[in-house]
């Protein structure tokens, strides 16, 4: 059963970067048809979708974040990685990663990781 | 790209059956029958219910059900339980190969 772990900084300076890392134990980000996924979620507010990575290295960023967002995996640790530059304080938020699993007849986002709170914060 | 519309709240009785829609557009969930269903309970992460429109991952109920008509995606609650009551979320993949989300909607059993 795949699980996957978010890790990185709580708290983040405005104009920093926010660097998280998803572990994927169970699984292999090198698996076909699986898009790792993160996606954040403002405190009190909605889910934004914010990108995926293929095993292969393409990537799909949602486009309102596309110019300050960059999704990476490392195949030899098993994990994907988020950056995010140039935050500032609405970037606040708890950031999940997931596995998107998408085939030519099937689409869907499972499992998800339990989420880490990173506050940007001087 | 823009949110998919549900909406902010619904509500119902025990043992009642309630529906929340989800509202897109033909690039997204009236394109493709990609469209899941999110529960999501405070501070926990989401869990998906439903997917690809009308299917149930295993471990749960079948009083949970989903469907599509047009721009339009339907979850349907039967039975309804004390335990239902948080905010469920609806998704799509989209024309662009992205993923969208809807509002979310507050589900609140009388």
């Amino acid at each position: 059963q795949v699980q996957l772990q978010e890790s990185g900084p709580g708290l983040v300076k405005p104009s920093e970067t926010l660097s998280l890392t998803c572990t994927v134990s169970g699984g292999s980000v090198s698996s076909g048809s699986y898009y790792w996924s993160w996606i954040r979620q403002p405190p009190g507010k909605g889910l934004e979708w914010i990108g995926y990575i293929s095993y292969s290295g393409s990537t799909n960023y949602n486009p309102s974040l596309k110019s300050r967002v960059t999704i990476s995996v490392d195949t030899s640790k098993n994990q994907f990685s988020l950056k995010l530059n140039s935050v500032a304080a609405a970037d606040t938020a708890v950031y999940y990663c997931a596995s998107l699993y998408c085939s030519r007849t099937s689409c869907f986002l499972n499992p998800w990781g339990q989420g880490t709170l990173v506050t940007v914060s001087s | 790209q823009s949110v998919l519309t549900q909406p902010a709240s619904v509500s119902g009785s025990p043992g009642q059956s309630i529906t929340i829609s989800c509202t897109g557009t033909s690039s997204d969930v009236g394109g493709y029958n990609y469209v899941s269903w999110y529960q999501q309970h405070p501070g926990k992460a989401p869990k998906l219910m439903i997917y690809d429109v009308s299917k149930r991952p295993s471990g749960v109920s079948n009083r949970f059900s989903g469907s599509k008509s047009g721009n339009t995606a339907s979850l349907t609650i039967s039975g309804l339980q004390a335990e239902d009551e948080t905010v469920y979320y609806c998704s799509s993949y989209t024309r662009s190969s992205t993923v969208i989300f809807g509002g979310g909607t507050k589900l609140t059993v009388l």
